[in-house]
């Protein structure tokens, strides 16, 4: 069974830009969530979508969104990128939404300069 | 707010001991406490979970004690191998349709040779 993959895996933006960052979920998947790593600030939640619908929401700005298509792949787009964007984003699936038992990809490394 | 902290920051054991890490939470509605373990260049994966209706849980060299009085929980790894070098985050959250797992800043172990 296919794991969680995500695209593109390395990518360098410059301020201002968006970027947009790809996650296919293990089949049959529903639920995916999406977090940002950086050093200081360890694993910070990002959104959950279940059944193309925001589950819930992290404390980030509006900059950042997401959306989840019918066969549960989901997509995240950050806009007009700050240089603290700079992160690993990681997509994370489960069978269905509200469980801890995620299986996450291995990220995608933004590097914004 | 950090709502799950982890200690101590960074951890160092020579090969065969016991690596003990902790982790304190302050929401008593979490009822789901998991453990992943995370491998430079890789997501995190889930290593061991726990709730908080057992004190103890044990899988192979891995064991989770859990006090709920205290609402700390910690991961102990038996036999410590150079394979176990991770950096460790534990984890806690209220399991529901919208709830989210909130991670604790993770720690870094090393195990010598």
């Amino acid at each position: 069974k296919a794991g969680v993959t995500q695209t593109p895996r390395y990518l360098i933006k410059t301020r201002g830009q968006q970027v947009t960052l790809s996650c296919s979920p293990i089949s049959g998947h529903r639920s995916v969530s999406w977090y940002q790593q950086t050093p200081g600030q360890g694993l910070q939640f990002l959104f959950e979508y279940f059944s193309e619908t925001q589950r819930n929401k992290g404390n980030f700005p509006g900059r950042f969104s997401g959306r989840q298509f019918s066969n549960s792949r989901s997509e995240m787009n950050v806009s007009t990128l700050e240089l603290g964007d700079s992160a690993l984003y990681l997509c994370a699936s489960s069978l269905s939404a509200g469980t801890g038992e995620l299986f996450f990809g291995e990220g995608s490394r933004l590097t914004v300069l | 707010q950090q709502q799950v902290k982890q200690s101590p920051q960074s951890l160092i054991v020579q090969k065969g001991g016991i690596s003990i890490i902790n982790c304190a939470y302050e929401n008593t509605a979490f009822d789901y406490f998991p453990w992943y373990q995370q491998f430079p260049g890789k997501g995190p994966a889930l290593l061991i979970a726990i709730r908080p209706d057992v004190s103890e849980k044990k899988e192979g060299r891995f064991t989770i004690s859990f006090n709920k009085s205290a609402k700390q929980f910690s991961l102990h790894i038996m036999d410590s191998q150079p394979g176990d070098s991770a950096t460790y985050f534990c984890a806690a959250m209220m399991t529901g349709a919208n709830s989210k797992l909130t991670f604790g800043k993770g720690i870094t172990l090393s195990v010598r040779p």
